[in-house]
């Protein structure tokens, strides 16, 4: 199956600053999926994104899906992006890579 | 909110019982999957069903075991639970290639 890596794997911030998660992928894809998970386990969706970039609010997202890999940007962090960001590919499943754990503190 | 819900938030079991796990899902989410999440790992996917049949699996013993209803409902079975199977169950939602929509999950402990 397709292997997704994901980096770094912590992620310690002071609030106001900006961060780059990355994700790589070892195969094409038909999408890939970024998720944040809060502390109560619920997975949100933050992107669906198989190439270029979007944005939402203070978070933005980039696929080069030639190049196998996305990334994640939060700019201005708040504690409440504290959490466990996830990217996902999907292959008629979504295959998770192993998380990145993000701590902001105030 | 995702339009996702799972029944029980929480559960313990002992080893060898029995489980069934719930998730519903709003209308049109013709796709469900579910997938389990041990601590500290990302989510593993454990099925798939579309319009009522399985069309995918991942690597899982036949123990578990899923039905997904016409009334965008679904369940996961697991038989002969083992310690192993202590994990976060995520259930996931949506239309088929479109994105996924997630509930919060039933946390299963087995003692």
């Amino acid at each position: 199956g397709i292997q997704v890596e994901q980096s770094p794997p912590d992620l310690i911030l002071q609030e106001g600053a900006n961060s780059t998660l990355r994700c790589n992928f070892s195969d094409s894809v038909n999408n890939l999926q970024w998720f944040h998970q809060n502390p109560w386990g619920q997975l949100i969706n933050l992107f669906y994104i198989p190439s270029g970039t979007k944005q939402n609010g203070r978070l933005s997202a980039t696929t080069v899906a030639t190049e196998r890999y996305s990334l994640l940007y939060i700019s201005s962090s708040q504690t409440t992006d504290s959490g466990v960001y996830f990217c996902a590919v999907d292959d008629y499943k979504l295959s998770f890579g192993a998380g990145t754990t993000v701590t902001v503190r105030a | 909110e995702t339009g996702v819900t799972q029944s029980p938030t929480h559960l313990i079991k002992t080893r060898g019982q029995q489980v069934t796990l719930r998730c519903s899902s709003q209308s049109g989410h013709n796709t469900v999957s579910w997938y389990q999440q041990a601590l500290g790992q990302g989510p593993q996917f454990i099925f798939q069903y579309y319009r009522e049949e399985e069309n995918g699996r991942g690597n899982f013993p036949p123990r578990f075991s899923g039905l997904q209803f016409p009334n965008y409902s679904s369940e996961l079975n697991v038989n002969a639970l083992e310690l192993d199977d202590s994990a976060l169950y995520l259930c996931a939602a949506g239309q088929a290639n479109e994105k996924l929509f997630f509930g919060s999950g039933t946390q299963l402990s087995v003692l």
